[in-house]
């Protein structure tokens, strides 16, 4: 089993719609959590932090469920410039500290 | 520096050669990782610097595989003897803290293993 699991997509949605992406980890002791969006040839950027308490920034929602272990990204009134790869990132103790990333989530906004 | 900055971005080789790659990380940054991205794939984790000492090396092919971070010199990354599955695009990150530090990272250098 991955350490980092996301549903690689497509998500094909039109403009305006609200989008859902989830993902799970296997490591309970993984201590920090981010979602990275990666542009296609172009290096991942940070989204944002994902916290127990949740955490919004503008359109984007994050959600951390320790319990389950699982993160989810909501985003809402999309745009097409939100096409791109959307990452689960994950940091975590595994033989050392390490940063795990997942597969990647491919949204395509359109028209 | 204020960015990652990696070279070549481009690098091609023939099966068995060298390739050494190089990331300058952001300045003030202890800790340098590496990753290898194949095809759009997932990002596999190489090695983790903190400054020079390292981290976590786990992830690297240690036959073929080895990485430096030397005081006042960028951070390399060499390949002796590739293979064609090298072919990759191999991404650095830079970071202020290990474990809850937000990676910035360089735009990568594609290596193409003829």
């Amino acid at each position: 089993r991955k350490e980092v699991e996301q549903d690689p997509g497509p998500f094909n949605v039109p403009e305006g719609a609200t989008v859902a992406f989830n993902c799970t980890y296997s490591n309970s002791a993984s201590q920090s959590f981010f979602w990275y969006r990666q542009d296609c040839r172009k290096e991942p950027k940070l989204l944002m932090s994902v916290y127990s308490s949740g955490n919004e920034d503008g359109r984007f929602t994050a959600q951390l469920n320790r319990a389950s272990q699982y993160i989810s990204l909501l985003i809402r009134d999309s745009k097409l410039s939100d096409s791109a790869t959307y990452l689960c990132v994950v940091n975590g103790v595994t033989g050392g500290f390490k940063t795990i990333f997942g597969a990647g989530t491919r949204l395509f906004v359109k028209a | 520096g204020e960015e990652v900055a990696q070279t070549p971005k481009h690098l091609v080789r023939g099966e068995g050669q060298k390739a050494k790659l190089y990331c300058a990380p952001i300045k003030g940054h202890s800790y340098v990782f590496w990753y290898q991205q194949v095809l759009k794939n997932e990002f596999k984790f190489l090695i983790s610097f903190q400054n020079e000492n390292v981290f976590d090396e786990t992830g690297m092919p240690k036959e073929r595989f080895s990485a430096k971070c030397l005081p006042n010199s960028p951070c390399s990354l060499e390949i002796q003897a590739t293979k064609l599955e090298d072919s990759a695009v191999y991404f650095c990150a830079s970071s202020q803290r290990q474990v809850t530090g937000e990676l910035f990272f360089g735009e990568g250098s594609r290596l193409t293993v003829l």
